[in-house]
């Protein structure tokens, strides 16, 4: 059965930094693996997908995630943070034979002034 | 812009007072999905349609029920709400094709249902 471990409830970056927020799954077959971000009161929205056209895949709002078969891992990154991001970020593999999605336990980004 | 749209936004209802929760898509997607979200959690999904077919989670209380009349359209029943039952419900779609699997879900802003 497939699943995603988000590592880390809380992430806090300031301003103009880095944001990293690990994402690693578990798969018996190739996984269909995503990213959505919430923000308050509002449902989740898309940032990328990876479907094994490539291994770096680039979203919206400047985010990109690399695949790293061997590391199971799915990591989403930002170079520089912006206010705006601050949000619940969810890493989300697809069910293999199915149309159902498994959530990971989302990380909340904060981002300081 | 194709959308999917939940109504209304904030539903307060009586303990054990039936609610229904609505939800449209102008998408034509085929798949349908119900999540329950509580407070800084993940969504946990309580069933989905694909076209008509209904599939129910099996931890999915009897208490919640779901209709699609349409291709369009989709409700979420509970029918004696308890105190456990606030949360934000939302409501997705996605398209059912051969590669369902890496399709994405398009999500509603959800209903956030309060219990007095």
């Amino acid at each position: 059965a497939q699943s995603v471990t988000q590592l880390g409830s809380h992430v806090s970056v300031s301003e103009g930094a880095l944001v990293l927020l690990r994402c690693n799954y578990s798969s018996s077959v190739p996984p269909y693996l995503f990213w959505y971000v919430q923000y308050p009161n509002q449902g989740l929205q898309l940032l990328l997908k990876y479907t094994s056209a490539a291994t770096l895949v680039k979203g919206i709002n400047g985010f990109e995630a690399e695949f790293k078969k061997s590391e199971t891992s799915f990591h989403l990154t930002k170079p520089s943070a912006h206010m705006s991001d601050a949000a619940e970020y969810f890493c989300a593999v697809s069910e293999t034979g199915g149309f159902k999605t498994i959530f990971g336990a989302g990380t909340r980004l904060f981002v300081k002034a | 812009d194709a959308m999917v749209i939940q109504n209304p936004r904030y539903q307060v209802t009586q303990f054990g007072k039936p609610v229904t929760l609505s939800c449209s898509q102008t998408l034509n997607h085929n798949v349908m999905y119900w999540y329950q979200q509580k407070s800084s959690q993940a969504p946990k999904l309580l069933f989905h349609y694909y076209d008509k077919d209904f599939n129910n989670e099996a931890d999915t209380p009897d208490n919640f029920q779901s209709r699609r009349p349409n291709t369009s359209f989709c409700f979420l029943d509970i029918r004696s709400p308890g105190l456990g039952d606030a949360a934000m419900y939302l409501c997705a779609t996605s398209r059912g094709s051969g590669q369902g699997r890496n399709q994405p879900q398009h999500f509603g802003d959800g209903t956030r249902l309060s219990i007095l």
